[in-house]
């Protein structure tokens, strides 16, 4: 198994709705990303989680809420977000730790989420 | 100035064509990825080259460490190749990576 598996695929969620986005993966990988992609645009890192503890957070408001409740599953918790929140959040997952030389990223296909 | 710079950003080629993307980089690296991405949005990672070239299919990337640059080649182009390849850098001492804007591809059959 060497999938990344992101739901829900699409979201729409008003600004006072609570909601989360969920990642899996089975292939032991011990570091988790969130990633947000605007359209057009390269995708920008928000989180990292490196054995089940949070090592980078990029300064993202603290309507974004992470949690790695085991080595297998990553959550992005969702409340009171802004209509410029919508985007993709994409997942994604790496054998090691970050800032290791040889660590290939595996991504899910991402929700696309939309904020009215 | 970007970090990572990618051309060309837009690219059409027809069917069976050669097709060469570049990356240049301004800071010294210890890994660049490849990656492509299609509509709908998943990201699969091609190549992550830190010397030399790389060889899947009809893809190839090499990477120039001296010169900063690096290139994806796709040979016998075809349509189902049509997505945005991102060149992506790791820094000597950094735990990110720092990514191009992307080259959107389009093959035409």
């Amino acid at each position: 198994d060497t999938e990344v598996t992101q739901t829900p695929k699409h979201l729409v969620m008003g600004m006072t709705n609570k909601k989360s986005l969920k990642c899996e993966q089975h292939m032991g990988h011990r570091a988790m990303y969130w990633y947000k992609q605007k359209a057009k645009k390269p995708p920008e890192l928000m989180f990292v989680y490196s054995y089940e503890k949070l090592s980078i957070n990029e300064s993202v408001p603290s309507r974004f809420s992470p949690e790695c409740p085991n080595s297998s599953l990553l959550n992005l918790h969702l409340h009171a977000l802004q209509p410029e929140d919508s985007a993709l959040y994409l997942c994604a997952s790496s054998q090691t730790a970050p800032g290791l030389i040889n660590e290939k990223l595996f991504f899910g296909s991402g929700t696309q989420l939309s904020v009215l | 100035k970007n970090e990572v710079e990618q051309s060309p950003q837009n690219l059409t080629a027809q069917e069976g064509e050669f097709i060469t993307i570049n990356c240049s980089y301004s800071v010294g690296i210890s890994a660049l990825h490849w990656l492509q991405q299609h509509p709908g949005g998943g990201i699969v990672s091609l190549f992550m080259l830190s010397s030399g070239k790389k060889k899947h299919g009809r893809l190839i990337a090499t990477i120039n460490i001296q010169e900063k640059h690096s290139s994806l080649h796709i040979t016998a182009s075809h349509p189902r190749d049509s997505a945005v390849y991102i060149c992506a850098v790791r820094g000597l001492y950094g735990n990110k990576l720092v990514f191009g804007a992307g080259t959107i591809l389009r093959v035409k059959s």
